[in-house]
Parts: structure tokens; C-alpha cells; sequence
């Protein structure tokens, strides 16, 4: 099935550094991926969408200066957390669309997330 | 505006008993998706279910069920005879067709105590 890795599964940075998460689809292309963001106890809140060589689109209140997207290409797309500060440690999940899935997932595959820890 | 409603933040069951989680979802689309997901404490989200707007039947799968209810705008979900693995959050989430986003519901986590 359809599997997506995300990189790395955590992460403990230093406040006023910049944190890279890779989200890459193994086996298939996807011209769509979605950034998550989890804080303890909470709901995944959808931060942006991507298209594979257009502009990542941001959901209100999220700085797309603070979280850079990237999806230069069918199989990989990274989130760049800049100038990280504590209130920045989350759980952050991505999305890869899996068009082929369509019929049993609606083509949402999710990656295993990544724990950032700003201290 | 999308919106996913889960009103049980927390529910504690003792094994074997029956549970129920409710979801309520709110869009002005006519065509849409309804899912379920079980995120454990490691993190990772496991789909369970997805359900089209067109498509009101019931669903079973072992110990699971869901009752979608469009009169109502809901989507339950029951787990039967309960299992301490059971214990997890569950997100219920809905995609419009004409967004295309995932949003999710805040949550509801099950503790099935042995």
C-alpha cells in the first residue's frame, strides 16, 4: 500500500534555529500534501497545502514566513520551521494524496509525524 | 465553512462494554467525505473508515460500526465488546469535495480499562 515517510520522527532544537521535516511518498506521485500541526491534547490543525511546483497555500493565522513549504517535486515535500520557539514544539503530521486510493482512503495517507521540541 | 464537532472529549469504559463517539459535521457542499482515524499514543493516524455523502448505508467491520445520519448532519461510530487496545484518540474528519481539505474534529479519547 501506499506508505509515506516522514522525517525525522523527532526532533529537540534550540530556541532561534531553524528545523527542516521531509515528508516523501514512496510509491507513488503526489501532487498534493498537506502540513498538519498537533499540540498535546489537541486536534490536527491543517496549516497549508501544497502543490507540487506552486506556492504552498496557508490557512489563516499560520506565518508562511515561520513555516516555509517546499514541494519541489511528485515525491517530496519539506516544512522548514524558522526561528523556532518554544510555543513552535508541536507534533507536526503530513498528508500525501495518493489519487490511486481514491476508492479506499479518498487518497489521504498520512506520515508517522514528527516531534519538535524547541528548548 | 467546514467544521467537525466531537462533543465527547473524554470516555472511560470498563472491557467488553459497548461504546459510541459521536461526530456532527457541518458543510455547505453537497458532495463529501466523512472518515474516521485512531491515533494511538504513538502518534500515527490509522484510517478506519471513509463514507461518501451519497451513500447512507451502515457499515460493519468486526467490532466496529458507524451510523452515518445526513437528516441529522452525523457519523457515528460504536465499538462493541471493547478491548483495552481499543484505548486511543479518535478523529472523525471531513473533505469537501470542493476544497479538498481534511479537517478534523478535536477528538475523543477512549480509555478501556481491563
Amino acid at each position: 500500500g501506499a506508505v509515506v515517510s516522514q522525517h525525522p520522527s523527532w526532533v529537540i532544537c534550540k530556541s532561534g534555529t531553524s528545523v527542516k521535516i521531509e515528508c516523501r511518498s514512496l510509491d507513488f506521485q503526489a501532487t498534493t500534501m498537506f502540513w498538519y500541526r498537533q499540540f498535546p491534547k489537541q486536534s490536527l490543525m491543517l496549516m497549508a497545502t501544497s502543490n507540487e511546483g506552486s506556492k504552498a497555500t496557508y490557512e489563516q493565522g499560520v506565518e508562511k514566513d515561520k513555516f516555509l513549504i517546499n514541494h519541489a517535486s511528485l515525491t517530496l515535500s519539506t516544512l522548514t520551521v524558522t526561528s523556532a520557539h518554544p510555543e513552535d514544539s508541536s507534533f507536526y503530521i503530513c498528508s500525501a494524496r495518493d489519487l490511486a486510493r481514491m476508492a479506499s482512503n479518498y487518497g489521504y495517507t498520512f506520515g508517522s509525524g514528527t516531534r519538535l521540541t524547541v528548548v | 465553512a467546514q467544521k467537525v464537532t466531537q462533543a465527547q472529549t473524554e470516555i472511560s469504559v470498563v472491557e467488553k462494554e459497548d461504546v459510541t463517539l459521536d461526530c456532527v459535521y457541518e458543510t455547505r457542499d453537497t458532495t463529501y467525505y466523512l472518515f474516521w482515524y485512531k491515533q494511538p499514543p504513538s502518534g500515527e493516524l490509522v484510517f478506519l473508515i471513509r463514507r461518501n455523502s451519497f451513500d447512507e448505508q451502515n457499515e460493519i467491520s468486526g467490532r466496529y460500526s458507524w451510523n452515518f445520519q445526513k437528516s441529522t448532519s452525523s457519523f457515528n461510530f460504536t465499538i462493541t465488546a471493547s478491548q483495552v487496545v481499543d484505548s486511543a484518540v479518535y478523529f472523525c474528519a471531513l473533505s469537501e469535495v470542493l476544497t479538498d481539505k481534511l479537517i478534523f474534529g478535536t477528538g475523543t479519547r477512549l480509555q478501556v480499562f481491563p
